[in-house]
């Protein structure tokens, strides 16, 4: 069965700086996919990033970045220069191909002006 | 754009009580799910439809029911409202079944049982 393991219930950073948010998953399988989805107040769900397994790159989207350690299972998320905006849930999910994404407890982050 | 409209944004029903929660998209998604998240378990799917005209279970289908009315819309039905179905259901759509292909999740039901 497929996990995804999110260990930090809650984070903070200071406005301006780096943080980084843990995933760790357990597969059996060499090709997957694993996305960050961000989850604000409004109860929104958004995509901030997704990950190829077969890729070697680490995927980023302007200030999100990610960590991708396949050997490991890990799948961590870095955010440079935090922004008030960012303050949020976020969740590590995982995908095989087939119709389940399996997600994480997720991970609650405050910016702190 | 719209993307993925459900309706109600929030519902309060009494135990025994039924009610359908509506889904519908915009994008041409051949496949649609339902999910419900409560605190500290993060998401987990009810029911899925690969394509218009087939549903299947998924990790928590008991109590639930479906309906893929057509390409656009797909439903979630409680017959007789419990207590621990007190949540918040996501309705998400994408192209295919690729894994490749992150979801798009509308806004949210509240769904409170009491």
């Amino acid at each position: 069965a497929q996990t995804v393991t999110q260990s930090q219930p809650e984070m903070s950073v200071q406005e301006a700086e780096t943080v980084t948010l843990s995933c760790t998953y357990d597969t059996s399988e060499s090709d997957y996919y694993l996305f960050w989805y961000k989850q604000p107040p409004s109860r929104q769900m958004i995509l901030v990033i997704r990950q190829e397994a077969y890729k070697q790159q680490n995927a980023t989207e302007n200030r999100f970045s990610v960590n991708f350690q396949k050997a490991a299972k890990s799948f961590s998320l870095k955010i440079s220069d935090s922004q008030l905006g960012d303050a949020a849930m976020y969740f590590c999910a995982y995908s095989y191909t087939g119709n389940q994404f399996y997600f994480g407890t997720g991970t609650s982050l405050t910016v702190i002006p | 754009n719209a993307g993925v409209t459900q309706t109600p944004k929030f519902q309060v029903l009494k135990t025994g009580q039924s009610m359908t929660l509506q889904c519908a998209q915009d994008m041409n998604h051949n496949s649609m799910y339902w999910y419900r998240q409560d605190p500290g378990m993060g998401l987990r799917l009810i029911y899925y439809s690969a394509s218009e005209g087939t549903t299947d279970k998924g990790e928590v289908p008991n109590g639930y029911n479906v309906s893929r009315l057509n390409k656009r819309e797909f439903s979630l039905r409680l017959e007789s409202a419990a207590p621990s179905q007190t949540s918040v259901y996501f309705c998400a759509s994408r192209m295919g079944q690729q894994g490749a292909r992150g979801y798009t999740f509308g806004s949210g039901t509240r769904l409170t049982v009491v």
